[in-house]
């Protein structure tokens, strides 16, 4: 069945270094990809998404960057900050389903 | 979590019983989710629903079930509560067109 693959599991970094989140799917028929940060005790929020006929998308310290043909996309955080520390979750949907097939996440903390 | 809530917040219940779980949006978003966040496996689709009465099976539909009699409300039934659904639920709203999703802040059960 569909499937997306994250990793890793935890990342830890030290504060002003850069953090990346890779995921990869299996559905070719894949065409939107966000991501969602989810801080404890509340639920995720998107911070950022791809389609697929864009191959990378910045945001102030935060990027997104997809590859078609391996159909991996990865998430980077430039200059982290300790309000960076969350879990992480990347997703896969295709047009017209409105479905999401999701990561299993990353547990990111930024070591002040 | 503006547009979308989720009653209770917390709840415990015992084996057997039923339980419903509602989520309310004032955005008048054409879809609605149940997810449930479980550690190891992300976020997993119980049901959806693509507008008043038409809903659908997710991943892990069985033990559940779903009704939207409004645009406004979905609720998620658990027919007779087993241990294995103790979870943190989430429902999730997306808009005609905007593959974005907006989250609730989640509903803690712990079946005992």
């Amino acid at each position: 069945g569909e499937n997306v693959e994250q990793h890793p599991s935890t990342l830890s970094v030290q504060e002003g270094d850069s953090a990346v989140i890779k995921c990869t799917y299996s559905d070719s028929a894949s065409n939107y990809f966000p991501w969602y940060k989810q801080e404890l005790g509340k639920g995720p929020q998107l911070i950022i998404d791809i389609r697929s006929n864009v191959g990378e998308k910045k945001d102030q310290r935060i990027a997104v960057t997809l590859n078609k043909t391996a159909k991996h996309f990865s998430l980077h955080i430039t200059e982290t900050q300790p309000e960076d520390s969350a879990v992480y979750f990347c997703a896969a949907c295709t047009s017209g389903t409105y479905k999401y097939i999701f990561g299993t996440g990353t547990r990111l903390k930024v070591l002040a | 979590d503006a547009g979308i809530t989720q009653s209770p917040r917390h709840k415990v219940t015992e084996t057997g019983t039923p339980v419903t779980l509602r989520c309310h949006q004032t955005e008048n978003h054409r879809y609605m989710y149940w997810y449930r966040q479980d550690p190891g496996h992300g976020l997993r689709l119980i049901h959806y629903s693509y507008g008043v009465k038409d809903t659908d099976k997710g991943e892990v539909s069985d033990g559940y079930s779903v009704s939207r009699s409004k645009t406004e409300d979905f609720l998620l039934t658990l027919e007779s509560a087993t241990s294995s659904q103790t979870s943190v639920y989430f429902c999730a709203i997306s808009g005609q067109g905007d593959y974005g999703y907006t989250f609730g802040s989640g509903t803690r059960l712990t079946v005992v």
